[in-house]
C-alpha cells in the first residue's frame, strides 16, 4: 500500500537534472510532493490531482499518470537549495472525508557545487 | 501568523515517564495530524483529527493518546514512555485535501 519511490538517493552537480518517481499498487486520487531539509519539517512542493489539475508554488514540475498509478517529479537545472529528502504522499479515490496520505520512504537528493 | 507551533522542541524522558506534546495552529484548519519520523521509515501517522471533536487511529497508535482540545489545538500524550518511542514527532494541519503545514517538530529521546 505504501508508494515506492525511486531512486533512493541521487547525487547531482549544480545545473544537472533529476527525476524522482513515485509508484503505487493502488489507484490514486492525488499525489503530493514534499521536500525536507536536514533537521527541518517537510515543506509542500506540489499536488497533482486525478484529472490533471496541478497545484504548486515552486519552479518544479511534475507529472501524474493515472493509468500507471505513478507520478514523477522533475528537477531541472538543479540548485544547491534543492538538496534534501523528497517524499511523495498518495491519496486513494475511496478515501472519502479521510484526508490521510500514505507516504513513501523518501528520495535523498544532494546537489554539489 | 505563526502557522503550526509545537512544544517542546526537545525532550529527554526516562522509561515509564509520561509527557504531552502540544500542537497549535492559527490557520483555522479543520484537520490535524500527528506523525513520527524515524531514520529510513519516512512519515508514519500516529493519530489524526478530521475535525474538532473527532480523532482516529493512524498506522502506529499503540502507546499514544490524543486530545483535540478545540479547533486550534491537538495534543499527543505518551502515558508510559518506552525507548521504541524515541523519534522526531511532527504535527501538521490541513484544510481540504491540499497542502499539509508541518510544525517544526519535537525531538524525543527515551532512555
Amino acid at each position: 500500500q505504501q508508494p515506492v519511490q525511486s531512486p533512493q538517493a541521487v547525487i547531482l552537480r549544480e545545473g544537472e537534472d533529476a527525476v524522482i518517481n513515485c509508484s503505487s499498487s493502488k489507484a490514486l486520487y492525488s499525489v503530493h510532493w514534499y521536500r525536507q531539509k536536514h533537521g527541518e519539517a517537510p515543506v509542500f512542493l506540489m499536488i497533482l490531482l486525478k484529472g490533471g489539475e496541478q497545484k504548486g508554488h515552486e519552479k518544479i514540475s511534475a507529472s501524474f499518470n493515472e493509468k500507471k498509478q505513478q507520478s514523477s517529479l522533475y528537477l531541472t537545472a538543479s540548485q544547491l537549495s534543492y538538496s534534501g529528502t523528497y517524499f511523495c504522499g498518495t491519496r486513494t479515490p475511496n478515501a472519502g472525508n479521510n484526508r490521510k496520505l500514505i507516504w513513501g520512504l523518501g528520495t535523498s537528493l544532494a546537489v554539489n557545487p | 501568523n505563526a502557522g503550526v507551533t509545537q512544544t517542546p522542541k526537545f525532550q529527554v524522558l526516562k522509561t515509564g515517564q509520561s509527557m504531552t506534546l502540544q500542537c497549535a495552529q492559527d490557520m483555522n484548519h479543520n484537520s490535524m495530524y500527528w506523525y513520527r519520523q524515524d531514520p529510513g521509515m519516512g512519515l508514519r501517522l500516529i493519530y489524526y483529527s478530521a475535525s474538532e471533536g473527532t480523532t482516529d487511529k493512524g498506522e502506529v497508535p499503540n502507546g499514544y493518546n490524543v486530545s483535540r482540545l478545540n479547533k486550534r489545538e491537538f495534543s499527543l500524550r505518551l502515558e508510559s514512555a518506552a525507548p521504541s518511542q524515541t523519534s522526531v514527532y511532527f504535527c501538521a494541519s490541513v484544510e481540504g485535501a491540499y497542502e499539509q503545514y508541518f510544525g517544526p517538530g519535537t525531538r524525543l529521546t527515551v532512555t
